[in-house]
């Protein structure tokens, strides 16, 4: 099974600033396997980036997904204040899926 | 467009089996995606997969869950449905059920229910 440890569990920033989550894979994960979810208070999780860097329909373009190996990467480069909440990655292998355990987004 | 609903009953007894279905509307559940799923979330934590069943009738389930989970489609009523048996107050949780809708994003989810909530307690 492929573990995904995604850092900080908790992130405090400001709007307008950058903010970069970490997905760290157990194991080598194919690229087109790794998705972000974001998740408000009280709704289900919205799929924001899939195939480790293409945006879903009508996810704005601040959003972006990157990867270094077995290190995944999700970017917000201009904080707004709606994007103050949990993400989570998530990878496909061998018809077995696991979540990262999030991270929460908060306003300093 | 695809639409997915959970249903099933909010209170479960210890030992009990819990019963989940989900509806699809706007599609057929045998054409519409090429797995359907189901994931969990306890109060005020993460995103657990439970398990999914695909287009072939095959299905893959979390190896966390040991053999207590079973997951099925029913064509004629154009939904599909969890099964989880032997609960205990650690299968409390917020349940959904979600899909890939495209080729493209078939290994995650871009659909998903608004998820019910299920409380194991006597």
């Amino acid at each position: 099974e492929t573990v995904l440890t995604q850092s900080p569990g908790t992130l405090s920033l400001s709007p307008g600033d950058r903010a970069t989550l970490s997905c760290r894979a157990s194991q080598t994960v194919s690229g087109s396997n790794l998705a972000w979810y974001q998740q408000k208070p009280g709704q289900a999780p919205r799929l924001l980036i899939y195939a480790t860097s293409r945006r879903a329909t009508g996810v704005p373009d601040r959003f972006a997904g990157s990867r270094s190996e077995t290190d995944f990467t999700l970017t917000i480069s201009r904080l707004e204040p709606e994007d103050f909440v949990v993400y989570y990655c998530q990878q496909y292998d061998n018809s077995l899926i696991t979540f990262g355990q999030g991270t929460r987004l908060e306003i300093k | 467009q695809l639409r997915l609903q959970e249903s099933g009953p909010g209170l479960v007894k210890p030992s009990e089996t819990l019963s989940l279905t989900c509806t699809v509307s706007g599609g057929s559940i045998s054409t519409g995606s090429y797995y359907w799923g189901w994931i969990r979330q306890p109060p005020g934590k993460g995103l657990e997969w439970i398990g999914n069943i695909y287009y072939s009738g095959s299905t893959h389930y979390n190896p966390s869950l040991k053999g207590r989970v079973t997951i099925s489609v029913d064509t004629s009523k154009n939904h599909f449905s969890l099964k989880l048996t032997s609960v205990t107050a650690a299968d409390t949780a917020v349940y959904y059920c979600a899909n890939p809708t495209g080729v493209a994003t078939v290994f995650a989810f871009d659909m998903w229910g608004q998820g019910t909530m299920v409380t194991v307690s006597s």
